[in-house]
């Protein structure tokens, strides 16, 4: 069964600090990798996927992801975070063929101070 | 924002009564999900349909059931509601593309229940 490994649990940023969280999977085979963001009292919205193609993929308001497929990681990182960036950060993977559903992260809530 | 609503959005219940929720969708996607969102867990599955009267459980299934009479609409039943089954519960679509789920999954707004 596939797993989602979210390493941190919380963070708390400074405004323009970088961000790097950490997200790793467990599955043997090919996958489908997912970002998900849950502001405060909203659901949940896509922020990038990656299933095919160059490893590095670029999503909404700034944000990337870095697929490293020997290391079973997905991180994802943004140069410099902005106070609108506090949400909750969810990974999610699902397997490339068949109608597997999402499997998530318990996802890592992310704090930006002034 | 894909169109799915979730109804309703509040709920305050007691131990042992049944409740339903109600997600309807806009899209005229084939699959539609139930999860439950705890501290500490994330999100997790709880029921899946991948058509009309087609469901399959997911990762926390035990006390609840499911139903999708139609394509827009899909229907999560605790039969008898429990204190553990106090979560917010998020109800997510994905369209079909050559006979298998969409890699992307859309979320509707929330019910946040709970159980007394």
């Amino acid at each position: 069964a596939q797993s989602v490994s979210q390493h941190n649990h919380h963070v708390i940023l400074s405004e323009a600090a970088s961000l790097e969280l950490g997200c790793n999977y467990s599955y043997g085979g090919t996958v489908n990798l997912f970002w998900y963001v849950q502001y405060p009292g909203q659901h949940l919205q896509l922020l990038l996927k990656y299933f095919s193609g160059d490893p590095l993929v670029k999503g909404i308001k700034g944000f990337e992801a870095e697929f490293i497929k020997s290391k079973f990681s997905f991180n994802l990182r943004k140069p410099s975070v902005q106070w609108s960036d506090t949400a909750e950060y969810f990974c999610a993977v699902n397997e490339f063929s068949g109608n597997t559903p999402l499997v998530f992260g318990k996802g890592t809530r992310l704090s930006v101070i002034a | 924002d894909a169109g799915i609503t979730q109804s309703p959005r509040h709920k305050v219940t007691e131990t042992g009564t049944p409740v339903t929720l109600r997600c309807h969708q806009t899209e005229n996607h084939r699959y539609m999900y139930w999860y439950r969102q705890d501290p500490g867990h994330g999100l997790r599955l709880i029921h899946y349909s991948y058509g009309v009267k087609d469901t399959d459980k997911g990762e926390v299934s035990d006390g609840y059931s499911v139903s999708r009479s139609k394509t827009e609409d899909f229907l999560l039943t605790l039969e008898s509601a429990t204190s553990s089954q106090t979560s917010v519960y998020f109800c997510a679509i994905s369209e079909s593309i050559q006979d298998r789920a969409s890699d992307t999954q859309y979320f509707g707004p929330g019910t946040r229940l709970t159980v007394l």
